[in-house]
């Protein structure tokens, strides 16, 4: 049962390049969410999806492009990373939106030097 | 605004109890969530509450009260891997999950 998968699991890129990290859940869970996660803050959302097609924005959206063509992948997009983006990001998903209980993957390390 | 209201750090002795608290003011209330986080690693399931009252799922268990905007995390007979953080998140009338910074729970020897 590989659950939900991230990658890269830890990248390195310059500020103003573009990033997309990955995201492939096999439980064909409706809902997917990203969040980020930084030192002194709780998890911040940024967008979620609530099936194939369907996204919209979270708490901190700017700067963040997703897509969802598929059930099963949640891809999040830099479009010009910036320093501000460094943090760790968490793919998630749940069945519904209805107090089910989120499962999350392990994580993406992004630094932008 | 909504927030979500926990301590940022406490420390506690190997085989104790440990009490973490989680206040709350948000906009509606769909049930509050436990999350345990170890260093370096995706936060992981331990409690939903919905209803007021306690709930006891082995050597954890976590209280609401609706009234108050209060829920707490209860750890018995503490071990070392009981080291990590513990996440408190609210949902909201929109479904929203509303999370806390965090409770980093250092256990020691």
């Amino acid at each position: 049962d590989a659950g939900i998968t991230q990658s890269p699991r830890y990248k390195i890129t310059e500020t103003g390049r573009q990033v997309t990290l990955m995201c492939h859940q096999t439980w064909s869970h409706s809902y997917m969410f990203w969040y980020r996660q930084d030192l002194g803050h709780g998890l911040r959302l940024i967008y979620y999806s609530a099936a194939a097609d369907i996204t919209d924005k979270g708490e901190v959206p700017d700067g963040y492009v997703v897509s969802r063509s598929k059930t099963e992948n949640f891809p999040l997009t830099l479009e010009s990373a910036t320093r501000s983006q460094t943090s760790v990001y968490f793919c998630a998903s749940s069945v519904s939106d209805s107090g089910n209980t989120i499962y999350f993957g392990e994580g993406s390390w992004l630094t932008v030097v | 605004g909504q927030n979500i209201d926990q301590p940022t750090e406490m420390t506690a002795t190997e085989g104790a109890i440990v009490q973490i608290n989680c206040t709350y003011q948000t906009s509606g209330f769909n049930g509050l969530f436990w999350y345990q986080q170890h260093a370096g690693e995706a936060p992981t399931f331990l409690s939903y509450n919905v209803l007021d009252g306690l709930e006891e799922k082995g050597r954890f268990s976590s209280f609401l009260s609706r009234s108050k905007g209060y829920s707490y995390l209860l750890l018995k007979e503490l071990q070392m891997k009981d080291s990590a953080s513990y996440l408190c998140a609210v949902m909201d009338s929109n479904y929203q999950l509303i999370w806390g910074a965090g409770t980093k729970l250092i256990i020691k020897p």
